[in-house]
């Protein structure tokens, strides 16, 4: 399969520890995007990668939020000293130069 | 950004075409149209884009209101597997090309009758 992957697909967490995600895009898309969502809502956009570089950075991003591309190819998302409210759904899509985003299947967050 | 309004919710019988509509009156000239949808347990997945044609593929149909203030996805014979979340998105022309991060809201929840 040659999709979007994300790793772990579930991750359980007790509050105040640092979690850290990792999503690897579809082979030579440029573009990597870092979502998050809640139950009953939709996705909201978190931040945004274009090669290695980070382009933009949603409000939403508190300081405790880390996202990196180091090769431009895979990325990490780090969630510092975690917060029940950070229990959600974390989805990363990538995409070549179109309007066209692929989406992986997230890693659930459950703080406890 | 532009704001997109949505059913919260619809309902339609198997084999039968479904017509999701979108109102966003707000949008602007390089606003482009997306549609996603997402079923349950899996991450959205890209349905069509338009700008000011309408545009068919072989997932849906995109028809675009002539002032651009609302569209409607057509899903032509809908299946149980069409059952999902389908969300109505509007996003600007990335400067290099492709699009910035979504804006999704909480779109229209399909459901299938069989």
């Amino acid at each position: 399969d040659t999709g979007v992957s994300q790793n772990p697909r579930h991750k359980i967490t007790k509050r105040g520890q640092n979690v850290t995600f990792r999503c690897d895009p579809i082979s030579e898309h440029n573009r990597l995007y870092w979502y998050r969502q809640t139950l009953g809502q939709g996705p909201e956009f978190l931040t945004y990668f274009q090669n290695e570089a980070q382009l933009e950075k949603s409000r939403l991003l508190s300081d405790r939020f880390s996202a990196e591309r180091p090769k431009g190819s895979f990325s990490t998302l780090e969630i510092q000293r975690t917060e029940q409210g950070d229990s959600a759904m974390y989805l990363c899509a990538s995409s070549l130069v179109s309007m066209k985003q692929f989406f992986g299947p997230g890693t659930r967050l459950t703080v406890l | 950004d532009a704001k997109t309004t949505q059913p919260n919710s619809m309902e339609s019988n198997e084999e039968e075409p479904v017509h999701l509509p979108c109102n966003h009156s707000t949008i602007s000239g390089t606003d482009y149209i997306h549609w996603y949808r997402q079923l349950p347990s899996q991450g959205p997945e890209y349905v069509i884009h338009g700008l000011t044609s309408n545009v068919n593929n072989r997932m849906a149909s995109l028809a675009i209101a002539e002032d651009r203030k609302s569209s409607t996805l057509i899903l032509h014979r809908a299946t149980l597997r069409d059952a999902a979340v389908y969300y109505c998105i509007l996003s600007p022309r990335f400067s290099g090309g492709g699009a910035d991060g979504l804006t999704f809201g909480k779109g229209t929840h399909l459901i299938i009758q069989p």
